[in-house]
């Protein structure tokens, strides 16, 4: 199947490092995403990573991607209250002969002052 | 990059009629996709707008129900026919940019509510 899944909340205090997981399932996808869903609004391009990496930094958001095991993590340091979202991991199977994404469940990420 | 709006932002509509959601581009793009967000759920894809054919479906999305028009490379629009409260979600449009690393820009969505 083309199940993505997420945790499905997260609650962490101020200052502290959030870590988001995913399982996809399709190890063709080129490059795996993560997107960002505020309150009220569309999705944002938080990061990606290519395929044949193991991790990606970018200022507090540290992507690790463990392929053998088809598992994706974001990491978030110094989490700030403005960080309080939803956060998609996605996939873009180059199998399908499209590109589309598939998305995962989302982890809803709950900040505490 | 590209700048996506979306109309209605918002509609509240009765059971039976049916909805057109406009979707416009700043920029020509190829990929246009329509996506559906239920309450507390993922995005799911309904389908794929093609420019001058019909749009691709996805498993479980038909054209009766959701007609999609891509009259251009910058403007699509989704009908939601006649709906039901079932049918209440975001509805939300993305272009994808084939160039790079094949990122969705992703309009502000469309927040139907069916009584």
């Amino acid at each position: 199947g083309e199940d993505v899944e997420q945790s499905l909340f997260l609650s962490v205090r101020e200052g502290d490092s959030s870590v988001i997981n995913c399982t996809y399932t399709d190890s063709s996808s080129t490059y795996l995403y993560w997107y960002k869903q505020e309150p009220g609004a569309g999705l944002q391009l938080l990061t990606y990573i290519f395929s044949n990496m193991d991790m990606k930094q970018d200022q507090r958001l540290t992507v690790l991607l463990n392929k053998k095991d088809k598992h994706l993590s974001l990491r978030i340091a110094d989490t700030q209250t403005g960080d309080s979202a939803i956060y998609f991991c996605a996939e873009s199977p180059t199998t399908s002969g499209t590109y589309k994404y598939i998305f995962g469940t989302g982890t809803r990420l709950k900040v505490l002052a | 990059s590209a700048v996506i709006s979306q109309k209605p932002s918002r509609d509240i509509c009765q059971r039976g009629t049916s909805l057109t959601i406009q979707c416009q581009v700043d920029s020509q793009v190829t990929m246009m996709f329509w996506y559906r967000q239920q309450p507390g759920q993922s995005l799911t894809l309904i389908a794929t707008a093609n420019q001058g054919s019909e749009a691709t479906y996805e498993s479980g999305f038909v054209i009766d129900k959701f007609p999609i028009s891509r009259p251009n490379l910058t403007f699509s629009t989704l009908t939601v026919s006649n709906m039901s409260p079932e049918d209440s979600s975001i509805y939300l449009c993305s272009v994808g940019l084939l160039a790079g690393v094949n990122e969705q820009f992703f309009g502000p969505g469309t927040r139907l509510t069916v009584l």
